[in-house]
């Protein structure tokens, strides 16, 4: 049982560049979220998913794109990045209502120059 | 909308010295109230939880109170370990949201030397 897996750990990119950063969980969760840490800011909503096909925006989603095709996977598209993406990357996943606990991945540390 | 502000740090602390990081929250109704912990290089991991006013959330030695007259939910530990340096970070989901939101505070970094 992995939890909540995040690849890449580190990732560069250069303004205007694309990428997608991965999330999967192995626990069968209907819900997973992306979050970005930022420093004296704490952690900020951007995507969020209660099932497969089913997507919403949360706090900060403008720049991100977000699709959910089966249970297990999560992934986060930054279309064209911008330094001020610049960031750390957590994924979460949750089990249903009664579950009130959220799982975090490791992160994936993004620098865009 | 609902937010959490909770003690700026950084807070350096000895071993076994007492430790309190103040959290207060805005929102409506009853929300969930949790304290979750990153260790250096890690992701976040719950630390503990309240769902109503008065209870009590503990874990590893760590104890929070939902305070519902305060808008409140401060953490304390009675005596600290170098293991427990790390950020912490309260945090609340609406009472309507299943859990599913959370809104996290700033964060507060603690450092524990021997």
């Amino acid at each position: 049982n992995a939890g909540v897996t995040q690849t890449p750990k580190f990732q560069v990119l250069k303004t205007g560049q694309s990428m997608t950063l991965q999330c999967a969980q192995d626990m069968n969760h209907e819900y997973m979220s992306w979050y970005r840490q930022d420093p004296g800011m704490g952690l900020r909503l951007i995507h969020y998913s209660v099932g497969a096909g089913i997507t919403d925006q949360g706090e900060v989603p403008n720049g991100y794109n977000v699709s959910r095709s089966t249970t297990e996977d999560f992934p986060l598209r930054l279309l064209s990045a911008a330094p001020s993406q610049t960031s750390v990357y957590f994924c979460a996943s949750k089990g249903d209502r009664g579950h009130y606990e959220q799982y975090f991945g490791p992160g994936t540390r993004l620098t865009v120059t | 909308g609902d937010s959490v502000t909770q003690m700026e740090g950084p807070v350096t602390l000895s071993e076994e010295a007492f430790l309190t990081i103040n959290c207060t929250y805005t929102a409506t109704g009853y929300p969930s109230l949790f304290w979750y912990v990153q260790y250096p290089g890690e992701g976040l991991q719950l630390l503990l939880k309240a769902t109503k006013a008065d209870d009590k959330g503990s874990n590893k030695g760590f104890e929070a109170t939902y305070r519902k007259e305060t808008t409140s939910f401060h953490l304390e530990k009675g005596s600290v370990q170098v293991s427990d340096s790390a950020v912490y970070f309260c945090a609340l989901s609406p009472f309507f949201s299943n859990d599913y939101k959370l809104s996290f505070g700033a964060g507060t970094t603690v450092t524990v030397r021997a």
